[in-house]
């Protein structure tokens, strides 16, 4: 089981970029990275996932480096709306169905 | 629908009392996820639904603990015997896949049960 690990949590402007790091060193050749968004009183949102390198949708970007140890999340310009919580997971390689939430990294973004 | 609701969205129970969850999921959708989640923390699994087949219960935490989805498209997780441990927001989520390789899932806004 591949455990992540990711800052607790984070400060930020509006409009800055956002970049939240996360390790799971021990991950599995077939695993996927994902994240997922949380805001109060809500359920978790999926925001991208990947494999390897980079991938972009028009929400954020993902970065995995080749050893894939590691991934970070970014976020362009960020707003007043983007505060929630953002959670790093690595699924399964023999349940992918049973997502594994970490703590999650609190993003604060003040004006 | 639009998204997956669930019900109620608060729920007080005293120490004892059986009380019962309900999620609509997604119209169409295959599977279907129960999560707990405390105060703080991220959400843990407790069981998965493939139509109306539960394929995973692993999660439960207690034989006290019980979930169906008797047609394959409403579910419900239902709680005997309520300890105030059992306190935590529960989270439903459906998925249109099959088990295999599901990361994309779809959260309802979650029930806020309150053991007392």
């Amino acid at each position: 089981l591949a455990k992540t690990t990711q800052p607790i949590s984070m400060d930020s402007y509006e409009g800055q970029e956002v970049n939240i790091t996360c390790s799971h060193n021990n991950i599995a050749t077939n695993d996927y990275i994902t994240w997922y968004q949380q805001f109060p009183s809500q359920g978790p949102r999926f925001i991208i996932q990947g494999y390897k390198t980079k991938v972009t949708n028009e929400v954020a970007s993902l970065f995995i480096p080749a050893d894939r140890k590691s991934s970070t999340l970014s976020l362009p310009r960020v707003s007043l709306s983007d505060t929630a919580v953002y959670y790093c997971l690595v699924a399964q390689q023999d349940s992918s169905y049973k997502l594994i939430f970490g703590s999650g990294t609190r993003l604060l973004v003040r004006p | 629908g639009a998204g997956v609701s669930q019900s109620p969205r608060y729920k007080v129970a005293k120490r004892g009392q059986d009380v019962a969850l309900r999620c609509d999921p997604i119209s169409g959708h295959v599977s279907l996820f129960w999560y707990q989640q405390a105060l703080g923390q991220g959400p843990e699994f407790l069981t998965y639904f493939q139509n109306e087949a539960q394929l995973d219960k692993s999660g439960l935490p207690s034989d006290r603990f019980f979930a169906e989805r008797p047609e394959g498209s409403v579910s419900t997780l239902k709680i005997q015997r309520t300890q105030q441990e059992d306190s935590a927001v529960y989270l439903c989520a459906s998925s249109p896949g099959d088990f295999l390789l599901i990361y994309e899932q779809y959260f309802g806004p979650g029930t806020r049960l309150t053991v007392t």
